[in-house]
């Protein structure tokens, strides 16, 4: 079983629409979760992290956090063209010592979002 | 402030031939990690550092592949020989272990072709 699962995609959604991007995670004593949105031929961009449960917004973007189901989900409202993009959920286990900075991947979500 | 440096950003030589890829990482930062990423793998965690001492290397695909971290400034990941099969970008992320959530900053990445 993979550590950091996403679903597989490729998503496509219209424009406007909400895309709506999952990801489970295996260990349970993770403690921070990020998303990254990496454009093709670009590095990984971070646009939101979140540690609580719940909802965490900013702007068009939704993270969400639910540790008893190990399941962290980003939505996008209003969806825009230029939102398209390749979107990486990482996990940090926070393991103490020497592995606070450590951080595990999926393997990316590509979201396509058309006029 | 600069964000993670890399040189070169593009690498092209010929299989036998030593690549060696360089990285500055956000000043402040004591953790830095080399990843490497390619269509079929994703991004694979390849060693990381902190307070530029070798973490976990177990993501070092083989003795060929080597990384220093001289000094909180500069990173050297060294293939020595290059293999065709090594083509792929290479990136190099830092961030702080001080500082919850302990997100990642990328670099723009090293895209290594060996013919």
């Amino acid at each position: 079983q993979k550590e950091v699962e996403q679903n597989s995609g490729p998503l496509s959604v219209p424009e406007g629409a909400i895309a709506s991007l999952n990801c489970t995670y295996s260990d349970r004593g993770s403690q921070s979760f990020f998303w990254y949105r990496q454009y093709s031929g670009k590095s990984p961009e971070l646009i939101m992290f979140i540690y609580s449960n719940g909802d965490k917004e900013d702007g068009r973007f939704t993270a969400q956090l639910n540790k008893a189901s190990q399941y962290v989900s980003l939505l996008i409202r209003d969806s825009q063209p230029s939102d398209s993009a390749t979107y990486l959920c990482a996990v940090n286990q926070d393991a103490g010592g020497t592995s606070y900075g450590k951080l595990t991947f999926g393997q990316g979500t590509i979201l396509t979002v058309h006029p | 402030d600069a964000g993670v440096i890399q040189s070169p950003r593009h690498e092209v030589t010929e299989m036998g031939q030593e690549v060696t890829l360089r990285c500055k990482p956000i000043s402040g930062h004591d953790y830095l990690f080399w990843y490497r990423q390619t269509m079929m793998r994703g991004l694979e965690l390849l060693i990381y550092f902190n307070n530029n001492v070798p973490i976990d290397d177990s993501g070092m695909p083989e003795d060929r592949f080597s990384a220093k971290m001289p000094n909180a400034s500069f990173s050297t990941l060294k293939i020595q020989p290059s293999e065709p099969r090594d083509s792929a970008v290479y990136f190099c992320a830092s961030s702080s272990g001080r500082h919850f959530p302990y997100e990642q900053y990328f670099g723009p990445g090293t895209r290594l072709t060996v013919t």
